[in-house]
């Protein structure tokens, strides 16, 4: 039983290009979480949703843009990617803000 | 002061010893405290989490103390399998955020 699960797991895709990255948890969390981890592996927060609503937005270019359909999905569109944007990107969940959060597996991005 | 910071290692022990890390942050009015573990192209996972003075699990103890604003970890009889990088996560400062901030982590390599 996966707890948290991203898809894809790897994503190759061309400059200009939009593409999308789905999570889902199965914890019955409230809070679900999108961060990257760029080359230097710093971790850095981009969007937070709690019970469907947006808490967290950092200055993320607006090519990215987060849906929760429902509290388990959290989904990430990114549109017109650039070299900048390959990065590995986790999905995470809590069962409420500032609890300890639960990873996925990352999709890792190359935009060639 | 930054927000949190770790020394980056890596901490290179032999198996059995005893290593120790610290961590500083800044937001005096933090509450909750984390430690995860990272392996290579691998997800954060949950480790510890410290809500008092601190907390032990099996060989792993962390300890908190609010008046020199550091959190530590320390992880005794070192395996094998403890080689990792290790992230100290604290609340973000600012009042109304409900932000977690990563460390850049602690790589430990445990020797045979």
């Amino acid at each position: 039983d996966t707890a948290v699960s991203q898809t894809p797991k790897y994503l190759v895709t061309q400059m200009g290009n939009d593409k999308s990255i789905k999570c889902e948890q199965n914890l019955g969390h409230d809070t679900m979480y999108w961060y990257k981890q760029d080359s230097k592996k710093f971790l850095k927060i981009m969007f937070s949703y709690n019970n469907k609503e947006l808490i967290i937005n950092e200055t993320v270019p607006n090519r990215f843009s987060p849906k929760s359909p429902d509290k388990a999905h959290l989904n990430l569109h990114i549109n017109s990617l650039e070299l900048g944007d390959s990065a590995v990107y986790f999905c995470a969940s809590s069962q409420v803000a500032l609890y300890g959060q639960y990873f996925g597996p990352g999709t890792r991005l190359t935009v060639t | 002061r930054k927000e949190v910071e770790q020394d980056p290692g890596p901490f290179n022990v032999p198996e059995g010893a005893t290593v120790a890390f610290n961590c500083t942050y800044s937001n005096s009015a933090s509450q909750s405290f984390f430690w995860y573990r990272q392996d290579c192209r691998k997800e954060p996972k949950l480790l510890m989490s410290v809500y008092s003075s601190g907390n032990e699990d099996g060989r792993f103890t962390a300890q908190l103390n609010r008046a020199s604003q550091y959190i530590s970890l320390l992880i005794r009889d070192s395996k094998l399998s403890d080689s990792a990088t290790y992230l100290c996560v604290v609340p973000a400062r600012g009042g109304a955020t409900n932000k977690l901030i990563f460390g850049t982590g602690t790589l430990l390599a445990v020797q045979p």
